[in-house]
């Protein structure tokens, strides 16, 4: 049974689409994160929710929205696609925001 | 605010070698410290954390850390690797305050036959 799952593993699309990555977690954490990780694997915290509440907004376009329907599902929206957007996004939960961090297997987003 | 310095980007070594993976921490208070890991088109796993308590952990797959606070590092060492070692690790730490985790830049291992 898979603690962090996110879909779709793969998207290809062109620039200028919109795209959503969701994301579940069966653990009971209150605090979920979205984080980027670009070609040179940097690990960048992109947003996190605890309680459905955000917590983090890092410096990232306002193309991208993050929403947390509830505290065990946390989806990422992308408006208007760039080329710089391609990266693999992270998804994760933990118990609480300084604590250990369960990681999604990642969504690999390609621009063309 | 944390920061983490990984100071070797990459580091090569032959099967049955003994490897560390260094990381230097930076923080005003008391903190949490953690290694992951990272295989080729997966997400990150965690090697081991050091919360409190004895200063040496020991973590999956025969890795170990140590806590140094005089030094502020928490440097990753394996007494054996093998080739399915070869991954990228990350250092991550947070504030027992309670901010994020900041992680390292990563540092590729290469376990050569």
């Amino acid at each position: 049974d898979t603690a962090v799952s996110q879909t779709p593993k793969y998207l290809v699309t062109q620039m200028g689409n919109d795209k959503s990555i969701k994301c579940e977690q069966n653990l009971g954490h209150d605090t979920m994160y979205w984080y980027k990780q670009d070609s040179k694997k940097f690990l960048k915290i992109m947003f996190s929710y605890n309680n459905k509440e955000l917590i983090i907004n890092e410096t990232v376009p306002n193309r991208f929205s993050p929403k947390s329907p509830d505290k065990a599902h946390l989806n990422l929206h992308i408006n208007s696609l760039e080329l710089g957007d391609s990266a693999v996004y992270f998804c994760a939960s933990s118990l609480w925001v300084s604590g250990e961090l369960f990681f999604g297997e990642g969504s690999r987003l390609t621009v063309l | 605010a944390q920061s983490v310095t990984q100071l070797d980007s990459q580091v090569p070594v032959f099967e049955e070698a003994p490897v560390e993976l260094r990381c230097n921490y930076s923080s005003s208070v008391s903190v949490y410290l953690f290694w992951y890991v990272q295989y080729p088109n997966q997400g990150l796993q965690l090697l081991l954390k050091y919360l409190s308590g004895s200063t040496l952990v020991k973590g999956i797959n025969g890795f170990e850390a140590e806590f140094n606070k005089s030094q502020t590092s928490f440097h990753l060492r394996k007494p054996s690797v093998h080739i399915s070692d070869t991954a990228e690790y990350f250092c991550a730490v947070g504030e027992t305050s309670g901010s994020r985790l900041t992680f390292g830049e990563g540092t590729q291992l290469t376990v050569n036959p």
